[in-house]
């Protein structure tokens, strides 16, 4: 299972670290992703980081690439998502899922039950 | 940039078939993902590349791709089918459809 932490309510241009904490599955054999959902119930894609066997870039959303940055630490059965210059746009829920696919982002197959983030001044 | 659009709503006689679609331009040569989200609930993977179930979906979820239309198929809809369906490419990023609300009456 995946369980995301982090979320809450931060002020605009400010930054924000969530966690996904994975169990129950080889963590370091799996590809991540990053998906959200705005209030109006709309699914958007984040990013996606490969396992470290394959290796290859982070990729990233056009709406968030340079401000949102991926990493995981295999050690630790962790994923994150640093969030930089947040703007009021980014107000979603964000879930983390294990990505299916190996060379580049496929079917999330596992999802977290998601964080809850508010922009807002 | 990509799009795919699903309809807003699609409602459907218990018991009998619905079809959501998921249009897009030459989508058929595109893997389409699936995915069913219910009320207060995390999405979850019902059909991935085009036509498989993960392990757990019932045989009454079946997909087809062809052409410029995905489509995900629910057979002898039961009332815990309603939720919302989105459907999901990789074009160069990852997208959505807007989602599509399954009413079963």
């Amino acid at each position: 299972q995946l369980v995301e932490s982090g979320g809450g309510l931060v002020q605009p241009g400010r930054s924000l670290r969530l966690s996904c904490t994975a169990s129950g599955f080889a963590f370091g054999n799996h590809a991540m992703s990053w998906v959200r959902q705005t209030p109006g119930k709309k699914l958007e894609w984040v990013g996606y980081i490969r396992n470290k066997g394959y290796g290859g870039p982070i990729e990233y959303a056009a709406s968030v690439k340079g401000r949102f940055t991926i990493s995981r630490d295999d050690s630790k059965n962790i994923a994150y998502l640093h969030m930089n210059s947040l703007k009021t746009e980014d107000t979603a829920i964000y879930y983390c899922t294990r990505d299916s696919g190996t060379t580049g982002p496929g079917a999330s197959d596992i999802w977290g039950q998601g964080t809850l983030v508010t922009v807002s001044s | 940039s990509y799009d795919l659009t699903q309809p807003l709503s699609v409602s459907v006689a218990l018991g009998q078939t619905a079809n959501i679609t998921c249009g897009g331009n030459k989508i058929g040569s595109k893997d389409v993902h699936w995915y069913q989200q219910k009320p207060g609930q995390a999405p979850a993977l019902v059909i991935y590349r085009d036509t498989n179930r993960p392990s757990g979906i019932p045989e009454r979820f079946s997909g087809s791709n062809s052409g410029n239309t995905a489509t995900l198929t629910i057979s002898r809809a039961q009332p815990g089918d309603e939720a919302d369906y989105y459907c999901q490419v990789w074009d160069g990023s990852v997208i959505f459809g807007g989602g599509t609300k399954l009413s079963v009456l």
